[in-house]
């Protein structure tokens, strides 16, 4: 089925550890997202990636980090998770920065 | 400041139209977007206005005036099913997007 997959779907995490959510597309999207989504606020942009090899820093980027080696995968890693990051987390990815949005399923992250 | 409004929560009857509405400051504009959301589900796509008017599809519909910063989704003869959160967001210039906090509707028999 062609799409975008993110795993874990849900991870508990004890704080001070690493952590990376996966992310795969096959639709040959150039630009692909990552964002949390918390209670009472909107989708809030973590990093985001014009194109394979380049990456941005979006609206919350501090504790994350982004890699963007071809066009399919673009993983988000927690260095050392804080209880501040317990959010769910989507992935998304575009044709261009233009376009709609293609969500995967959402990763839901506690931090303890 | 960039900034997005829409309300919180909206009640509806099925079979009735309900109209959600959003206004915008953004540095620049480069286009609307609504997305629907079912509760513990990802966001999807429903609409995207660029030009000032009214872009219909189905039983919805999404006007936009640029002059006012505003816009807004309609939702005609409603069902169950759309009870959902319903998610503005404006296209600024640097093509960044910016969410609203999203309306949840709530669908009553």
């Amino acid at each position: 089925t062609a799409g975008i997959t993110q795993a874990p779907t849900s991870q508990i995490l004890a704080a001070g550890r690493s952590m990376t959510l996966r992310c795969t597309q096959d639709m040959r999207h150039n630009a692909m997202y990552w964002y949390r989504q918390d209670l009472g606020l909107g989708l809030r942009l973590i990093h985001y990636s014009n194109t394979a090899g380049t990456t941005g820093k979006g609206e919350v980027p501090d504790g994350y980090s982004v890699s963007r080696a071809n066009t399919d995968d673009f993983p988000l890693t927690l260095a050392s998770a804080v209880p501040s990051q317990t959010s769910v987390y989507f992935c998304a990815s575009s044709v261009d920065l233009q376009g709609e949005l293609f969500f995967g399923e959402g990763s839901r992250l506690t931090v303890l | 400041g960039q900034n997005i409004d829409q309300p919180t929560e909206m009640t509806a009857t099925e079979g009735a139209i309900v109209q959600i509405n959003c206004t915008y400051q953004t540095s620049g504009f480069n286009g609307l977007f609504w997305y629907q959301q079912h509760a513990g589900e990802a966001p999807t796509f429903l609409s995207y206005n660029v030009l000032d008017g009214l872009e219909e599809k189905g039983r919805f519909s999404s006007f936009l005036s640029r002059s006012k910063g505003y816009s807004y989704l309609l939702l005609k003869e409603l069902q169950m099913k759309d009870s959902a959160s319903y998610l503005c967001a404006t296209l600024d210039s640097n093509y960044q997007l910016i969410w609203g906090a999203g309306t949840k509707l709530i669908i009553k028999p």
